[in-house]
């Protein structure tokens, strides 16, 4: 049982690059979410969608877009890579609402 | 907006002292309160609490949830060097779907 799947791992940006981390779970979960972690910030929330084909912001939405157009996939996109975009990703998902997150093993993105 | 406090923001203790983490938190209609643990990579779930005064105990950790003043507290007996992480509460309201998260307590336990 895999969980929840995210890749790359890790990945090294230029300022004004695009890229897309790769996130899925095999758990049928409905809820899924883009966290993103700064040192000593604790977990600020990007993205999240209550199911496939419905999406809606959080915390900290700017620069990124998201789509989920099936239960187990929910991609994150970075348009315009900005150094203040230099973070750990971490994508989890719940079978209900704020309930018990399943989180991925995070990607470490770095912009410069 | 919905808002998770939590204290210390680190400290560090001896093999075997215990050890009590803060969190306060302000949010629209109240459902769960949840604790994580995060060790270098992704967290791990510990508990979940939602009503008031009910201890939810795991071995060496224990929580609880006081609903009136807003707070919650995660207890660690006899800390081992293995309980070093850092320690994140989040909160969820009733009408929402995502979890708030605190910016962690970071605790180092030396042997």
């Amino acid at each position: 049982n895999a969980g929840v799947t995210q890749t790359p791992k890790f990945r090294i940006l230029k300022i004004g690059q695009s890229m897309t981390l790769q996130c899925t779970q095999d758990m049928n979960h409905n809820y899924m979410y883009w966290y993103r972690q700064d040192p000593g910030m604790g977990l600020k929330l990007i993205y999240y969608s209550v199911g496939a084909g419905i999406t809606d912001k959080g915390e900290v939405p700017n620069g990124y877009n998201v789509s989920r157009s099936t239960t187990e996939d929910f991609p994150l996109r970075l348009e315009l890579a900005a150094p203040s975009q230099t973070s750990v990703y971490f994508c989890a998902s719940s079978y209900a609402g704020a309930n018990v997150l399943t989180f991925g093993a995070g990607s470490r993105l770095t912009v410069l | 907006e919905d808002k998770v406090v939590q204290s210390p923001l680190s400290l560090v203790v001896h093999e075997g002292d215990t050890v009590t983490l803060n969190c306060s938190y302000e949010v629209t209609n109240f459902r769960s309160l949840l604790w994580y643990k995060q060790e270098k990579k992704a967290p791990t779930f510990l508990f979940m609490l939602t009503s008031s005064g009910i201890e939810k105990k795991s071995g060496r950790l224990s929580s609880i949830l006081d609903k009136k003043e807003l707070f919650s507290i995660l207890n660690i007996t006899a800390t081992q060097t293995g309980d070093s992480a850092v320690y994140l509460c989040a909160v969820a309201g009733v009408y929402g779907n995502k979890l708030v998260f605190g910016a962690g307590t970071i605790l180092r336990v030396k042997s």
